[in-house]
């Protein structure tokens, strides 16, 4: 059992360059959500998608983008990195919304120089 | 908009010992609350979670956890500590918003450690 897959595991960007972390579910779940954790602070989310097709911001979207690419594949994209956004990365996926369990990828640990 | 806050971001128990790790909570509407926890280098698993079905929720691993509205809490316990128990745990409030499918709103986290 998959799961939620995410790729890469590890990342180090210099400032000012951009990539995208993928995350993929095979659970055939609705809604999938982007968070970053960092020290002292919890999980905090970035976007979501609560069904295909629809996206919106988190507490913390600025310096980010989202795809829901279809169903299973919901990306993340860092279009001009900052070392502000050195953090760990979760992908998440329910079945339909927050009350639902919410079942989360192993993460992406990313540095920013 | 609904937040949590867990009183204490480190708790240092003997093993055998009871575990008590606290959250509190702020939402306007009946709540829907959660318990996560995290293992090292992994992502977050759920132990339980509230649904106003009753107020004192069983979860996996021998942990429990009780909703007191009165007091705006709802605190997670497990009787006796296993040293297979440390790890960081993470208290959660469903937001619904005026999407009604919503999101999750996690707390800072409380690291236990277990001590032999």
């Amino acid at each position: 059992n998959a799961g939620v897959t995410q790729t890469p595991k590890f990342q180090v960007l210099k400032t000012g360059q951009s990539m995208t972390l993928q995350c993929a579910q095979d659970m055939n779940h609705n809604s999938m959500y982007w968070y970053r954790q960092d020290p002292g602070m919890g999980l905090r989310l970035i976007y979501y998608s609560a069904s295909e097709g629809t996206t919106d911001k988190g507490e913390v979207p600025n310096g980010y983008n989202v795809s829901r690419l279809n169903k299973r594949e919901f990306s993340l994209r860092l279009e001009s990195a900052a070392p502000s956004q050195t953090s760990v990365y979760f992908c998440a996926s329910s079945r339909q919304g927050s009350n639902e369990k919410l079942f989360f990828g192993s993460g992406t640990q990313l540095s920013v120089l | 908009a609904q937040s949590v806050t867990q009183l204490g971001s480190h708790v240092s128990v003997s093993e055998g010992a009871l575990v008590l790790l606290r959250c509190n909570y702020s939402s306007s509407v009946p709540p829907y609350l959660f318990w996560y926890v995290q293992y090292p280098n992994q992502g977050l698993q759920l132990l339980l979670k509230y649904t106003s079905a009753a107020t004192l929720v069983k979860g996996i691993n021998g942990f429990e956890a009780e909703f007191k509205k009165s007091e705006t809490s709802f605190h997670l316990t497990k009787p006796s500590a296993h040293m297979s128990d440390a790890a960081e745990y993470f208290c959660a409030v469903s937001d619904l918003g005026s999407s009604n499918t919503g999101k999750l709103i996690f707390g800072q986290g409380t690291t236990l450690q277990v001590k032999p």
